[in-house]
């Protein structure tokens, strides 16, 4: 039983260059997400897709696209990564009605 | 903007005492509350959850909701060493959206 499952792990990139993170989960959620948590300013909203086929900004959408490919799959997107985008990302997902989040293992983006 | 606001410590207590955590929300229209551990470098897990004031209870770990106050709480009896993580609040809102705290630091010394 996966749950949610993000790719990769850790990232390194260079100022300008692109970058997609994927992240699926197997529990048949409609509701998935990306968060970003930097040190002492907890998990901050960025995309989100209520279900499949809607996505919506959150807290900090500015540098970032999300597409929901399909009921399983949300991709992040980095057109030209900034230095201010260094962070953990977090994916999740969640059912309907009082359903809590189930969060993917993070990725450690590290932009120079 | 909803908010939800938690101290961000470090709390620290002694092993075996009672660590209480706290967090207040902003919507007074917010149906589902979570409490979350995080263990450095680590994924948030869910520990607890309340929908209903009053007390719920799960082993060591006793959720409290206040509604009328927008309030939640988390009390963890006997505290180990191993409880030492971040613990993040979130409040389910409209649309499914999630809220979160900072989160609260928690020490719990041998």
């Amino acid at each position: 039983n996966a749950g949610v499952t993000q790719t990769p792990k850790f990232q390194v990139l260079k100022t300008g260059q692109s970058m997609t993170l994927q992240c699926a989960q197997d529990m048949n959620h409609n509701s998935m997400y990306w968060y970003r948590q930097d040190p002492g300013m907890g998990l901050r909203l960025i995309y989100y897709s209520a279900s499949e086929g809607t996505t919506d900004k959150g807290e900090v959408p500015n540098g970032y696209n999300v597409s929901r490919l399909n009921k399983r799959e949300f991709s992040l997107r980095l057109e030209s990564a900034a230095p201010s985008q260094t962070s953990v990302y977090f994916c999740a997902s969640s059912g309907t009605g009082n359903s809590p989040l189930h969060f993917g293992n993070g990725t450690r983006l590290t932009v120079t | 903007q909803k908010e939800v606001e938690q101290n961000s410590g470090p709390l620290s207590v002694p092993e075996g005492a009672i660590a209480s955590l706290n967090c207040t929300y902003s919507d007074r229209g917010s149906q589902s509350f979570f409490w979350y551990r995080q263990y450095s470098g680590k994924s948030p897990e869910l520990i607890m959850f309340i929908y209903s004031n009053g007390d719920k209870e799960d082993g060591r770990f006793t959720a409290q909701l206040n509604k009328a106050s927008q309030y939640v709480s988390l009390l963890i009896r006997d505290s180990q060493p191993s409880d030492s993580a971040t613990y993040l609040c979130a409040v389910k809102g409209d649309f499914n959206k999630f809220y979160f705290g900072s989160g609260t630091k928690l020490n719990v010394k041998p």
